[in-house]
């Protein structure tokens, strides 16, 4: 089976601008999860789709947003970015994260650069 | 809000030596997962802990599930410069419907 793929691979924008990050999950997952990791503040919980619906939003302002496709691809967009948004972005894929073993398979991320 | 806190942060020992590493939460979960992470990569899974008391090993990994289902520790034996890496738990939780992570620990096996 293939991996979490996670494109592109590493971008850099600029203050102001939108980024889509995009994510394809492992066939037959219908969990996607994102995640944001900086250095100082480890791995911070996006959000989290399933069959098209989120289920789960984390803490982070409006400007980050995402939505799923009927073939589980999943897309997370930053709008208007900001320096503090540099950062790791990954992506994780399970069966299900609503229950009790929550195997989560990550891809490789997308490491944006705001300048 | 659920916490995982891992200890230690920061851990740097010589090949061959054994370390543990521990992960603690005031919360209870369902499951308990173990990943390593490289530099510039996702974390990759190493296992799953389900029941209390579990205990599984992988090689020279030996992953343990608090009675409670509040904590585990990972136990590497003889580190390898290999075993280098970010090592991060996540506890799973059915209600919630996500997985909470800890900050994770930063191995440097030196050869």
């Amino acid at each position: 089976k293939a991996g979490v793929t996670q494109t592109p691979r590493y971008l850099i924008k600029t203050r102001g601008q939108q980024v889509t990050l995009s994510c394809s999950p492992i066939s037959g997952h219908r969990s996607v999860s994102w995640y944001q990791q900086t250095p100082g503040q480890g791995l911070q919980f996006l959000f989290e789709y399933f069959s098209e619906t989120q289920r789960n939003k984390g803490n982070f302002p409006g400007r980050f947003s995402g939505r799923q496709f009927s073939n589980s691809r999943s897309e997370m967009n930053v709008s208007t970015l900001e320096l503090g948004d540099s950062a790791l972005y990954l992506c994780a894929s399970s069966l299900d994260s609503g229950t009790r073993v929550n195997e989560q398979f990550f891809g490789p991320g997308t490491r944006l650069t705001v300048l | 809000t659920q916490l995982l806190e891992q200890s230690p942060q920061f851990l740097s020992i010589q090949e061959g030596e054994n370390l543990t590493v521990y992960c603690n939460s005031s919360s209870v979960f369902s499951s308990l997962q173990w990943y390593r992470q490289e530099p510039g990569e996702g974390p990759v899974l190493l296992v799953t802990v389900v029941t209390g008391g579990e205990v599984k090993k992988l090689k020279r990994l030996t992953f343990q599930f608090g009675d409670a289902r509040k904590d585990s520790s990972l136990h590497i034996t003889a580190a390898q410069p290999g075993d280098t890496g970010l090592y991060l738990c996540a506890g799973a939780n059915t209600n919630a419907g996500k997985s909470t992570f800890g900050d994770g620990t930063t191995l440097t096996v030196k050869p």
